[in-house]
């Protein structure tokens, strides 16, 4: 079946500018997670949303990051008034269910200006 | 201080070498341990996963657990070129009911270059 899929695979905005990226999770998958992954750097948790609960939102950096889940499909992180330290790769996960494997997609290159 | 500690190498080895990929960690509330792969511009895969301490084998990959002193290893044998990536240890904590929680912690990554 197809893996997870985010959109666009590459983005490149202007200082200052609010950008929405996009994920897919695998069908049936009750859990979504996102990352940033900094360049040479591992991955930075950022949120983490299981079914109808209130989302794990302790990796936030700033008010300017937010994301939301439809039901148990898509998700979208919103950067508001986009840094140049916002620059990094976007990299979202799904799993059954909360602390189960967790299978990435291929990410979100972003890149401010 | 970082949560997790991983040296970024880089690690060169020719093929056929066994590579020894290690992480510390600072928090004992991590019980859950896991090593994924990560080629380039690709997202994370998962090779190895880990409750508490003890070894793992699957099939050249070795996973090991020494939670006494928080440091945790992944051996490659008959490293292969196809293995050159970057290795990526992460682990998370365990909730009230036994299941890990969701949230992982990763290490910086080790980029590994095995070459013919």
């Amino acid at each position: 079946g197809a893996g997870v899929s985010q959109s666009p695979s590459n983005k490149v905005t202007e200082k200052g500018k609010d950008v929405e990226l996009r994920c897919d999770p695998i069908s049936g998958h009750t859990a979504l997670y996102w990352y940033r992954q900094r360049l040479g750097q591992g991955l930075e948790f950022l949120i983490y949303f299981q079914g109808n609960s209130a989302p794990d939102k302790s990796g936030l950096p700033s008010d300017r990051f937010s994301a939301e889940r439809t039901g148990e499909s898509v998700s979208t992180l919103t950067i508001q008034r986009t840094q140049q330290e916002d620059s990094a790769v976007y990299l979202c996960a799904s799993s059954l269910k909360g602390g189960d494997t967790q299978y990435f997609g291929p990410g979100t290159r972003l890149t401010v200006l | 201080q970082k949560e997790v500690e991983q040296d970024p190498g880089p690690l060169s080895v020719p093929e056929g070498a066994i590579v020894s990929l290690n992480c510390t960690y600072s928090n004992s509330a991590f019980q859950y341990f896991m090593w994924y792969r990560q080629y380039s511009r690709k997202g994370p895969e998962l090779l190895m996963y880990t409750y508490s301490s003890g070894n793992k084998e699957d099939g050249r990959f070795t996973a090991q657990v020494d939670k006494s002193s928080k440091y945790i290893s992944l051996f490659i044998r008959d490293s292969q070129p196809s293995d050159s990536a970057t290795y990526l240890c992460a682990m998370s904590g365990r909730r009230v009911g036994g299941t890990s929680y969701g949230k992982l912690t990763f290490g910086q990554g080790t980029i590994l270059t095995v070459h013919p």
